[in-house]
C-alpha cells in the first residue's frame, strides 16, 4: 500500500540558510500534519492543512512556513535556520472524516551546523 | 487535550503479554483514546483507539475501564520487534498531542 512520502530523507544545512521539506500525502488523502521531534524529545505538532487551508497550528516558529498545494502535497519551508531546527521532521496524512489514526512518513532529518 | 500520565518505561519478555497503563482522569465524553508507537526514529505508527468499549485488532487489544479514566494495551504476544516508545494519547479534534510515552524494550 502507498504511504506517506518524505523528502529529502537527510538535509544539513548551515546557519542563517534556508530549507524545504516536502511531503507527499497518501493517495486521496485530504489532510496533512507536520511534526517536529527534537534529539530526545517527543514529537511537536507543527501545523496541518485541510483541503489546502491552514487548519491547525501549534508550536510553529515564525521562521517556518507552509503550504499545502492542489495536488494535496505539502512544503514545510524553513529560513534563517538555528541550531536548535536540527531535528526529524515528520509528516502525517489522513482523510477527513475518517477518525482513525494518521498515517506518518518516515521522517526527514534536518542538521543545521 | 486531556492529560496523559504513563509510566517512562516497562521491561517485558518476549512471548509473553505485554500490559501498558494509561491514565487520563480528566478525559471528557467525547475523546478518544490512542495508542501509537515509534520504533528508533520511525515514524509514529498507529496502534488502536478506542472510545467506550474494549478493541482489539491484529496488533494489540485496548481495555478501557468503566469511567474512561483510565485504559490498557496488551500486545498479546511481544516480539523483540515490538520494542518502542508507546504512546496513548487522548483527542477531541483531528490533532495528535504527542506526551512523555512509555519506553518498551522486549528481552528475549
Amino acid at each position: 500500500a502507498a504511504g506517506v512520502i518524505q523528502s529529502p530523507r537527510h538535509l544539513i544545512k548551515e546557519k542563517r540558510e534556508t530549507a524545504t521539506l516536502k511531503c507527499y500525502p497518501i493517495p486521496r488523502h485530504d489532510t496533512v500534519y507536520w511534526y517536529q521531534q527534537g534529539p530526545g524529545q517527543d514529537p511537536q505538532f507543527l501545523i496541518s492543512f485541510y483541503e489546502k487551508m491552514q487548519s491547525d497550528k501549534g508550536s510553529i516558529p515564525d521562521r517556518f512556513s507552509a503550504q499545502q498545494f492542489s495536488d494535496y502535497h505539502s512544503e514545510l519551508n524553513m529560513s534563517s535556520l538555528e541550531l536548535g531546527d536540527s531535528a526529524l521532521y515528520f509528516c502525517a496524512s489522513s482523510l477527513s472524516g475518517q477518525f482513525y489514526g494518521y498515517t506518518f512518513g518516515s521522517g526527514t532529518r534536518l542538521t543545521v551546523v | 487535550d486531556a492529560k496523559t500520565t504513563q509510566p517512562p518505561s516497562m521491561d517485558c519478555a518476549e512471548g509473553r503479554a505485554a500490559n501498558l497503563p494509561c491514565n487520563h482522569s480528566t478525559i471528557s465524553g467525547n475523546e478518544y483514546v490512542y495508542w501509537y508507537r515509534q520504533i528508533h526514529s520511525q515514524g509514529p505508527q498507529y496502534i488502536i483507539h478506542g472510545l467506550k468499549n474494549n478493541e482489539t485488532n491484529e496488533m494489540a487489544s485496548l481495555i478501557i475501564t468503566e469511567d474512561r479514566k483510565s485504559s490498557t494495551l496488551i500486545l498479546p504476544h511481544a516480539t523483540l520487534r515490538d520494542t518502542a516508545v508507546y504512546y496513548c494519547i487522548v483527542r477531541i479534534d483531528y490533532k495528535l498531542s504527542f506526551g512523555a510515552g512509555t519506553t518498551v524494550t522486549v528481552r528475549a
